[in-house]
């Protein structure tokens, strides 16, 4: 039974470029869960999804970040006009129901030059 | 919702338990303590989890104290790859602002040496 798999695992983006980070949950999986790390500093929530459902976004920044989890295929996670405060390493995870068990994928590592 | 306490840094000698502390004195009834590790720069790792009765897995044991405002992981016979950043956490799974959102502190980094 695969992991989480995220992709790309590195991301090199310019400052004004989008970036668009995707997450397939663990099969089986319908909630899924971004979080952010920071250099240096600890995982932040940033955003809950079901299918089609944005479920909780309090940890997203209010602009140029947004996240979907469509019907049919990956969770996205889309930073537009990325600057250099957002090179972080973004993390997915999925869990079977809500409250239960969240396993994560190995990340992505995103770095805005 | 519950904040959890963890000491900064612990050390561990290779082959010895390591007793790894967590103070949940808020922790409310629908709220199962998490503990989760974070090796290096890699995706957090869940280890185990419990409500009220002591757990164990293939990873650790999970003691939580009879008032659930305290518990300890224990990993039985640490190795040199299991030094890592571990998290404990509280998580609802009916309702709260803790429902289905881990919230990390900054855990305690456990190293183990030979």
């Amino acid at each position: 039974n695969a992991g989480v798999m995220q992709n790309p695992r590195h991301l090199v983006r310019r400052r004004g470029q989008e970036a668009r980070l995707r997450c397939s949950p663990m099969k089986g999986h319908s909630h899924v869960y971004w979080y952010r790390q920071l250099p240096e500093e600890g995982l932040k929530f940033m955003v809950y999804l079901q299918k089609e459902n944005i479920i909780d976004e309090s940890g997203m920044p209010k602009e140029r970040f947004s996240a979907e989890f469509p019907k049919e295929g990956p969770s996205i996670l889309r930073i537009q006009q990325v600057v250099r405060g957002d090179s972080a390493a973004y993390f997915c995870a999925s869990s079977r129901d809500r409250g239960n068990i969240q396993y994560f994928g190995a990340g992505t590592r995103l770095s805005v030059l | 919702d519950a904040k959890t306490t963890q000491p900064t840094s612990m050390d561990c000698a290779e082959g010895r338990a390591a007793n790894l502390p967590c103070n949940h004195s808020t922790i409310s009834g629908n709220e199962y303590v998490y503990w989760y590790r974070q090796i290096h720069s890699q995706g957090p790792q869940y280890i185990i989890h419990g409500l009220k009765n002591n757990e164990t897995n293939e990873m650790a044991s999970l003691i939580i104290t009879e008032d659930r405002k305290s518990s300890t992981l224990i990993l039985p016979h640490a190795t040199l790859r299991d030094t890592a950043v571990y998290y404990c956490i509280a998580l609802s799974n009916a309702g709260g602002t803790s429902y289905g959102k881990l919230t990390f502190g900054q855990g305690t980094i456990l190293t183990v040496h030979p």
